[in-house]
């Protein structure tokens, strides 16, 4: 079945630092790929998406491109701020046309001033 | 619009207890998911429901039963509580129309003694 696999945290980064969040995938077809941010208390709201291969997703800063030859859809964003703390999580969506996700575990973000 | 709601936001219950968590969506979308967040294991799919009268298992539907009263609204019943569906519960709906994608509630926090 599909999977999601994200890179482990917590990742620990000071104020303005470079972020990499690395996210692989595997999937049948060619899946839609999204991040998801969860800040703390609340639900989960959508950071970005890429359908295809070589899309480029970005928002607030942050961008992924779908890269099919390595499956994978990193995130980064070039200098994050304390307010970028929070749980990121990588997801996939099947081709089932019922739209249902499959995420990551999730990588929690710390970011100090 | 207030998007997706949950009810309650917090309920302790004993083992063995049954109790229903309430959705409800105003954005006129016709799918909507249940998902459990644990620790370490990202979110999982319960249920979802593609449209109004129908209703799929997920990943890990077991000790669930659910009810897709309408189109607004997406309930999950616990018949006899486990200390293993301890989780935090969320809710979401997917716009097919628009953004492509899936909106969550707040989630409901779930503690069974």
């Amino acid at each position: 079945g599909d999977s999601v696999t994200q890179m482990e945290g917590p990742v620990t980064l000071s104020e303005e630092a470079f972020l990499t969040i690395n996210c692989t995938y595997t999937a049948t077809g060619y899946p839609s790929l999204f991040w998801y941010v969860q800040y703390p208390g609340e639900g989960l709201q959508l950071l970005l998406k890429a359908t295809k291969a070589d899309d480029k997703g970005s928002n607030k800063g942050f961008e992924a491109t779908y890269r099919k030859e390595t499956t994978s859809f990193h995130l980064e964003k070039g200098s994050v701020q304390v307010s970028d703390s929070a749980v990121y999580f990588c997801a996939l969506s099947d081709q089932s046309g019922y739209s249902t996700l499959t995420f990551g575990k999730g990588t929690m973000l710390l970011v100090s001033p | 619009n207030a998007g997706v709601t949950q009810t309650p936001k917090f309920q302790v219950l004993k083992t063995g207890q049954s109790m229903t968590l309430q959705c409800a969506q105003d954005m006129n979308h016709n799918s909507m998911y249940w998902y459990r967040q644990d620790p370490g294991m990202g979110l999982r799919l319960i249920y979802y429901s593609a449209s109004e009268g129908t209703t799929d298992k997920g990943e890990v539907p077991n000790g669930y039963n659910v009810s897709r009263l309408n189109k607004r609204e997406f309930s999950l019943r616990l018949e006899s509580a486990a200390p293993s569906q301890t989780s935090v519960y969320f809710c979401a709906s997917f716009d097919s129309g628009g953004a492509e994608t899936q909106y969550f509630g707040p989630g409901t926090r779930l503690l069974v003694l």
